[in-house]
């Protein structure tokens, strides 16, 4: 078994604040994903890593950058939080293939002031 | 666009009733599918996939789903619901039928009432 690692857990943030999200797997899975999740809302994805160094754009990626420096890690940057923004940050890993299972974080938590 | 829509935002069935809840999904082609449970305080957990084959499939907890090309539909369905299975349920399709840009539905919000 494995397990994906998303830190921190909460993440509290000013408005114009650079805020950087971490997600970490041991599955040695290729691929990792970055959603979000508005209260009450599905996910809706923001980036994608088919492999190290790679990065592919999601449906929301307007204001995010991400980072995928090494297979097991994926970073996550908010390029400047908004006023009042509220959402969970999901994190997930799978094989590759599209028929493979996806693999959860806990989540972070994020509030901004 | 090519999409999964799930019509239902929230559902509400008693204890030991039958669920149905719906997902329809909008691509040429035949689809790979998936459904996903997310339980309160709890990390989304694949229920089950669908990707060729007997387009009924089993999943875990009692679920199953039934794949129909002609109405274009991928209903998870449970005969009898317990009161632990009030979660979100979301509907998944990698975009453009074999890619890995996983695309979540908006998700169902089941509450079995006892």
């Amino acid at each position: 078994g494995g397990i994906i690692t998303q830190t921190p857990k909460f993440l509290i943030g000013q408005e114009g604040q650079k805020l950087t999200l971490k997600c970490q797997q041991n599955f040695n899975h290729d691929t990792m994903y970055w959603y979000r999740q508005d209260s009450g809302k599905g996910l809706r994805l923001i980036y994608y890593s088919i492999t190290e160094n790679d990065l592919q754009k999601g449906d929301l990626s307007e204001g995010y950058d991400a980072s995928r420096e090494k297979k097991s890690s994926f970073s996550l940057t908010v390029t400047s939080a908004q006023k009042n923004e509220m959402a969970v940050f999901l994190c997930a890993s799978s094989t590759g293939s599209c028929q493979n299972t996806l693999y959860f974080g806990a989540g972070t938590r994020l509030s901004v002031l | 666009a090519q999409s999964v829509t799930q019509p239902d935002a929230r559902v509400t069935v008693s204890e030991g009733a039958s669920l149905q809840l719906r997902c329809k999904y909008s691509y040429s082609g035949t689809p790979y599918l998936f459904w996903y449970v997310q339980y309160p305080r709890q990390g989304l957990q694949l229920l089950l996939k669908y990707y060729s084959g007997d387009p009924v499939v089993q999943g875990v907890n009692g679920f199953e789903a039934e794949f129909s090309k002609s109405n274009s539909s991928f209903h998870l369905r449970k005969a009898s619901v317990h009161w632990s299975d009030s979660a979100v349920y979301f509907c998944v399709w990698p975009n453009q039928g074999g890619s890995a840009k996983l695309i979540f539905g908006e998700g169902t919000k089941l509450t079995v009432s006892s």
